[in-house]
């Protein structure tokens, strides 16, 4: 049971222009967003994150939208920087005391000069 | 204050072995989480543990196991080493704060030959 999808594996911008990655989920019970950023040969690293009650949250060039109807979050860069080449993966937690991170596959965002 | 250690950084080991991974938590952190990476499958959580005790865990064989020490400290074990375990294995602790902050160590590079 695929709870979340991450539906492109790979996508490729411009500089200076917008990253918009997607992710899709089923579960209506999850109740906290997360995304995070990773290098290679590093551990995935926190780069912004929005709860339930929300529909915006905003850090900096990063602004991630969530569509409680459409079951949709996404995250978008603007403008995209050459050092925000790397794979996103979306997280999704779920209600309750016994907290579990549901993940994303990832997406491998290639910003090019 | 320092990050999340994961020991050791690249490991090789043969088929049929069995391998034990350690994790050290920030400190103050209670929740230990610990996922594998492969090319394609995105983060595939293994389980999380929240003092001392497993909390959850995921859809793994039961070669796959882990503990949580009364420091918080983690370590996963795994036995009868097949080739497909070869993997990325990432450790992630947590305070257990409903606003999260999963702190990710670089992980563990497993080659199994």
């Amino acid at each position: 049971d695929q709870q979340v999808k991450q539906n492109s594996p790979s996508l490729s911008v411009q500089e200076g222009r917008i990253s918009i990655l997607n992710c899709d989920y089923t579960n209506s019970m999850f109740d906290y967003f997360l995304w995070y950023k990773k290098y290679p040969a590093e551990g995935p690293t926190f780069l912004i994150s929005i709860s339930s009650i929300k529909d915006k949250n905003e850090d900096g060039r990063f602004t991630v939208f969530l569509n409680k109807s459409a079951k949709h979050l996404s995250l978008h860069i603007v403008p995209s920087q050459p050092g925000d080449s790397a794979v996103y993966f979306c997280g999704f937690s779920l209600a309750g005391n016994n907290r579990k991170l549901i993940w994303g596959l990832g997406t491998s965002l290639a910003v090019n000069p | 204050k320092a990050g999340v250690t994961q020991t050791p950084r690249y490991l090789i080991k043969t088929r049929g072995q069995q391998v034990t991974l350690s994790c050290s938590p920030i400190s103050g952190h209670r929740s230990v989480s610990w996922y594998q990476q492969t090319p394609g499958q995105g983060l595939q959580f293994l389980f999380e543990y929240f003092s001392e005790t497993q909390r959850n865990k995921g859809n793994f064989p039961g070669r796959f196991s882990g503990r949580q020490f009364s420091n918080s400290r983690s370590e996963m074990n795994v036995s009868t080493l097949e080739l497909g375990d070869s993997a990325l294995y990432l450790c992630a602790s947590s305070p257990d704060r409903a606003d999260y902050g999963y702190t990710f160590g670089s992980g563990t590079r497993l080659t199994v030959v």
